[in-house]
């Protein structure tokens, strides 16, 4: 099983509003990881987590808050977004954080109004 | 200066025929290489990962990978229409500062027509 979940899979925000998008995944990985997508563009990474701690962050604005709960769960908080944040935001996880494959969960369709 | 690069599309060809996509990377510390494919306002799956020198193949995807050239790329045969969607070439480094990063080609977009 190589399942990786998402929620919500649409969610449109006003620009004061605090949401949160969440990803669980079961099948013992200890890397996940938040992209961020926009049309027509490859999904760029935002945040890396291994072994629940923070590994990486791509330089992503404070607005995002990424946060990992525990193995299996990430959430990814957000707060004042901007309209160009609008995008898909996808989670994936994997093994290890280095050179092992990465499953994508179906994302989050992002609108900021 | 874009890192992994792949053959500018969009690429048609009719039901039945053979796909290739093509990609190459730059950073000689690249070690794992994998294809996605996405379609339209869905998430990437991947198809196929390699990592070492030659040819892999599952059903009608062959992945071959030339390190020595930098190049990987991916064989569709038989295509359906139901291939259509955007190829993801990417590549992981694993070690320096782009360890744990998955460099993401731009795309190509396969349309496989009746």
């Amino acid at each position: 099983d190589t399942e990786v979940t998402q929620t919500p899979k649409h969610l449109v925000m006003g620009m004061t509003n605090k949401k949160s998008l969440k990803c669980e995944q079961h099948m013992g990985h200890r890397a996940m990881y938040w992209y961020k997508q926009k049309a027509k563009k490859p999904p760029e990474l935002m945040f890396v987590y291994s072994y629940e701690k923070l590994s990486i962050n791509e330089s992503v604005p404070s607005r995002f808050s990424p946060e990992c709960p525990n193995s299996s769960l990430l959430n990814l908080h957000l707060h004042a977004l901007q309209p160009e944040d609008s995008a898909l935001y996808l989670c994936a996880s994997s093994q290890e954080e280095g050179t092992d494959t990465q499953y994508f969960g179906p994302g989050t369709r992002l609108t900021v109004l | 200066q874009k890192e992994v690069e792949q053959n500018s599309g969009p690429l048609s060809v009719p039901e039945g025929a053979i796909a290739s996509l093509n990609c190459t990377y730059s950073d000689r510390g690249s070690q794992s290489f994998f294809w996605y494919r996405q379609y339209s306002g869905k998430s990437p799956e991947l198809i196929m990962s390699i990592y070492s020198n030659g040819d892999k193949e599952d059903g009608r995807f062959t992945a071959q990978l030339n390190k020595a050239s930098q190049y990987v790329s991916l064989l569709i045969r038989d295509s359906q229409p139901s291939d259509s969607a955007t190829y993801l070439c990417a590549a992981t480094n694993a070690g320096g500062t782009s360890y744990g990063k998955l460099t993401f080609g731009q795309g190509t977009i396969l349309t496989v027509h009746p």
